[in-house]
Order: C-alpha cells, then sequence, then structure tokens
C-alpha cells in the first residue's frame, strides 16, 4: 500500500469555526489530491496539487483553501466550517498525474454541527 | 465535463457467480480507472486502463474506446469480493482531473 495517512481520521466541530485536515505521504508523489465523498454523489474533487505551491481548484472547491508548502504534506482548510461541509474526505495521491493511477488514504469522517 | 454513469446500481449475487458491471462516459478519454471501496470505507485502485483488456486474479477489465464504455468482471465472485466498485475518467481527453461515478454496490451471498 502506499504510504499515505490522514488526520484526524475523525473530527466533530462546530459552524462557523475552522478546520485543517492533513494528508501526508512517503512516496514522494508530485501529485496530491482533496475529495469528498456523499451518499448519492461520486467522490468530487476540491483542490489538487501537481507540486509543490502549485494548486489548482475542482469541481467544488469553494469554502475550501489548500497548501502544500512540502512535498509529502498537503492541507485542506474550511476556512468557516459549514453544516454542508459534513462529508468524509479523502486525500489521493499520485506519480504520474493524467497517466497514472492514484492512490488514496483512509478517510476523514468530518461533522459540523 | 465528462458524464460517467455506472450500472447497475446495486447487484446481489450467489457465490462462484460471473460478475459484469459497466461504465459509460460521454467524453473521449485517454484511460479509465476502476476503483474499490471497502465496507469499512478504504478505497483501493483496481486498474487503469486505455485499452483492451487488463486482469488482475479474478478481476478482468475491458475497455471499449470507440463506444465509450468499459466493464469490470469477477470470476467465481467470492462473500469477500462485496464492495462498491467506482469507474472513473477524465473530464476530458488529456485533464488530470478526475469525474468518478457514483458506484455499484456489490454484494455475494454464501
Amino acid at each position: 500500500d502506499a504510504g499515505i495517512t490522514q488526520s484526524p481520521r475523525h473530527k466533530v466541530t462546530e459552524t462557523g469555526t475552522p478546520v485543517t485536515l492533513r494528508c501526508h505521504q512517503t512516496e514522494n508523489h508530485r501529485y496530491m489530491y482533496w475529495y469528498r465523498q456523499d451518499p448519492g454523489h461520486g467522490l468530487r474533487l476540491i483542490h489538487y496539487s501537481y507540486g509543490v505551491k502549485d494548486t489548482d481548484k475542482g469541481e467544488v472547491s469553494d469554502g475550501y483553501s489548500v497548501s502544500r508548502s512540502k512535498t509529502e504534506d498537503f492541507l485542506l482548510t474550511l476556512e468557516s466550517a459549514t453544516s454542508s461541509q459534513t462529508s468524509v474526505y479523502f486525500c489521493a495521491i499520485s506519480d504520474r498525474g493524467r497517466n497514472g493511477e492514484q492512490y488514496f488514504g483512509p478517510g476523514t469522517r468530518l461533522t459540523v454541527t | 465535463k465528462n458524464e460517467v454513469e455506472q450500472s447497475p446500481q446495486n447487484l446481489t449475487a450467489q457465490e462462484g457467480e460471473f460478475i459484469t458491471i459497466n461504465c459509460s462516459y460521454s467524453v473521449g478519454i485517454s484511460a479509465l480507472h476502476w476503483l474499490q471501496q471497502h465496507p469499512g470505507g478504504g478505497i483501493v485502485s483496481l486498474f487503469m486502463l486505455s485499452s483492451g483488456k487488463k486482469k488482475h486474479g479474478r478481476l478482468i477489465a475491458t475497455i471499449n474506446i470507440q463506444e465509450k464504455h468499459s466493464s469490470l468482471h469477477i470470476t467465481a465472485s467470492h462473500p469477500r469480493d462485496s464492495a462498491v466498485y467506482i469507474c472513473a475518467a477524465p473530464r476530458d481527453f488529456g485533464n488530470e482531473k478526475l469525474t468518478f461515478g457514483t458506484g455499484t454496490r456489490l454484494t455475494i451471498i454464501p
């Protein structure tokens, strides 16, 4: 299995609070992705990174920001959490972008009350 | 944007049966992905294929680029194959961003 960890694995927070989720990899892969998974929807891309300090928006990026200051870490921040951001968040990595498979982290279950 | 549709949404079968899950997409692509999501939530990449057929153990994936269609087959199905199977395609040709289907929930009864 690819070395990907996510922290925290579970979090409950209140509406309006900032939240940061961390994805850490030991594979030295260039590409990193943040997805959310909700019932009735497929996985949806929030943001992705194609290198240190290089990021781009996905299809559901509103309310989220990301940072990647080093290859191994990709942070997802909810500036002011809302109940609609209650979801399971997955990080994924790839060494070849469009030409490579993606390897997924274990997921973070976030509940915003 | 690529539209990715899977069928069936749910599938229940007896152990040993041959299983077929279908995936169709709307925009020409360079490669298609098949993933497996375990009951515990973990997601594993099964295949990435751009043409023809690939086989890993009892799993076989095929793709027809002209018809924009892919199938995932499981031979001699086993209860441990019970999972959600997800296909994903690039948003358009050459794009890193993937569009995912909503998945097929497979249950294999002993």
